[in-house]
């Protein structure tokens, strides 16, 4: 079975800089989707960015970027410019390429400092 | 688009009881997946759905819980009885096979 590791449970960023946060994740498959989602306070689940395998360059949305190393099994999500909005829980998930399931890690919290 | 629509948004009731979780997909999108939340456990997927049928039921916790899909535009997640354990925010998402999932905003149940 698929799983998707975060390995940290907070991070804090300073407003206006970067800040990188990690995902690794396990399969047998070759084909397959990343995404990460953001969750504010208000527990909405948004979807910030993804990312198909079969592509090797980097999917880029505004101020969000990944850097997706396939061999490594490692999808971790860069924030530039950071913005008080951007303090939210983080998720990485995987997607199976049948469609079916999308597995869920444990979330990272993003505190940004003004 | 109105989005994944859920109902109530929030839900209070008495251990025993029954409760029932509602989602409107977003049309034309042919998975539904329900996700329960909670600090300890993280997202976990109970069930989804194919095209109106449950694929994979493994997540739900136990008989208590039951899910259903009458047509392409409903679900409904049903508790009964219900326990204190139950407590969670309840997401409802859709997507086409190839499309990131899209969520409905969560109901948030108390179960005293």
């Amino acid at each position: 079975a698929q799983t998707v590791t975060q390995s940290q449970p907070e991070m804090s960023v300073q407003e206006a800089e970067t800040v990188t946060l990690s995902c690794t994740y396990d399969t047998s498959e070759s084909d397959y989707y990343l995404f990460w989602y953001k969750q504010p306070p208000s527990r909405q689940m948004i979807l910030v960015i993804r990312q198909e395998a079969y592509k090797q360059q980097n999917a880029t949305e505004n101020r969000f970027s990944v850097n997706f190393q396939k061999a490594a099994k490692s999808f971790s999500l860069k924030i530039s410019d950071s913005q008080l909005g951007d303090a939210a829980m983080y998720f990485c998930a995987y997607r199976s390429e049948d469609g079916n399931k999308l597995v869920f890690g444990a979330g990272t919290i993003l505190r940004v400092k003004s | 688009d109105a989005g994944v629509i859920q109902s109530p948004r929030h839900e209070v009731t008495e251990m025993g009881q029954e409760v029932t979780l509602r989602c409107k997909p977003i049309s034309g999108h042919n998975s539904l997946f329900w996700y329960r939340q909670t600090m300890m456990r993280g997202l976990e997927l109970l069930i989804y759905f194919n095209n109106n049928v449950p694929i994979d039921d493994s997540g739900m916790p136990e008989d208590r819980f039951s899910a259903k899909m009458p047509n392409a535009s409903f679900s409904t997640l049903k508790i009964q009885p219900s326990e204190p354990r139950d407590s969670a925010v309840y997401f409802c998402a859709s997507s086409t096979r190839y499309s990131p999932l899209h969520f409905g905003n969560g109901t948030r149940l108390t179960v005293t």
